[in-house]
């Protein structure tokens, strides 16, 4: 089956900086890699997502980049705010038998220090 | 609103009691699926339903752990018996039909977390 590695457990940033996460994965089929957002109490929100068609994709402050070779992909928030404070989940997606079952990195706690 | 919702979403119990959960999806999300969280982890999988079909369930799924999906619209998960190791958070989503190229977006509830005393 798939495993998803998540990278760091906890990053710690100042307000303003950048912050990146990284993952790696092993399962070859998989081709598409959600990022969410989970605040304390609540369930993962979906932030960005990318396809194993294209390398890169931008959303404001959010990018997702895509190696397919190396298997792995990164999620990088520029300008960083308190608000972006939470811990982000990776996760790897196989295509076929329409169930598309993710699996999901350990997560990493983002604390955006004002 | 029209996201995920999910009931309770706190639920707590005495070891040994059975307790039932429920999920409403995004109305004509044909595919709802049930997660299990703890501490520090990220969503495990516990199973999935296509419609009222239930097509795949994880190891994790041991045989005291039941779901439901009857008319393809809302779900529920039940446990019986509950262990202490069974305090987490479960957690609902749901994706859009498979065809139109978004199927494999999953929306998530905000969870029912179960704490066994």
């Amino acid at each position: 089956g798939e495993n998803v590695e998540q990278h760091p457990s906890t990053l710690s940033v100042q307000e303003g900086d950048s912050a990146v996460i990284k993952c790696t994965y092993s399962d070859s089929a998989s081709n598409y890699f959600p990022w969410y957002k989970q605040e304390l109490g609540k369930g993962p929100q979906l932030i960005i997502d990318i396809r194993s068609n294209v390398g890169e994709k931008k959303d404001q402050r959010i990018a997702v980049t895509l190696n397919k070779t190396a298997k792995h992909f990164s999620l990088h928030i520029t300008e960083t705010q308190p608000e972006d404070s939470a811990v982000y989940f990776c996760a790897a997606t196989p295509w076929g038998g329409g169930s598309y079952i993710p699996t999901f990195g350990r997560g990493t706690s983002l604390i955006v220090h004002p | 609103d029209t996201g995920v919702s999910q009931n309770p979403r706190h639920k707590i119990t005495k070891r040994g009691q059975n307790v039932t959960f429920r999920c409403d999806p995004i109305s004509e999300h044909n595919r709802l699926y049930w997660y299990r969280q703890t501490l520090g982890q990220g969503p495990e999988f516990l199973t999935y339903f296509q419609n009222e079909a239930q097509l795949e369930k994880s190891r994790l799924l041991s045989d005291r752990f039941s779901a439901e999906r009857p008319k393809g619209s809302f779900s529920t998960l039940e446990i019986q018996r509950t262990e202490q190791g069974d305090s987490a958070m479960y957690l609902c989503a749901s994706n859009p039909p498979a065809s139109g190229g978004a199927g494999d977006t999953q929306y998530f509830g905000p969870g029912t977390r179960l704490t066994v005393l």
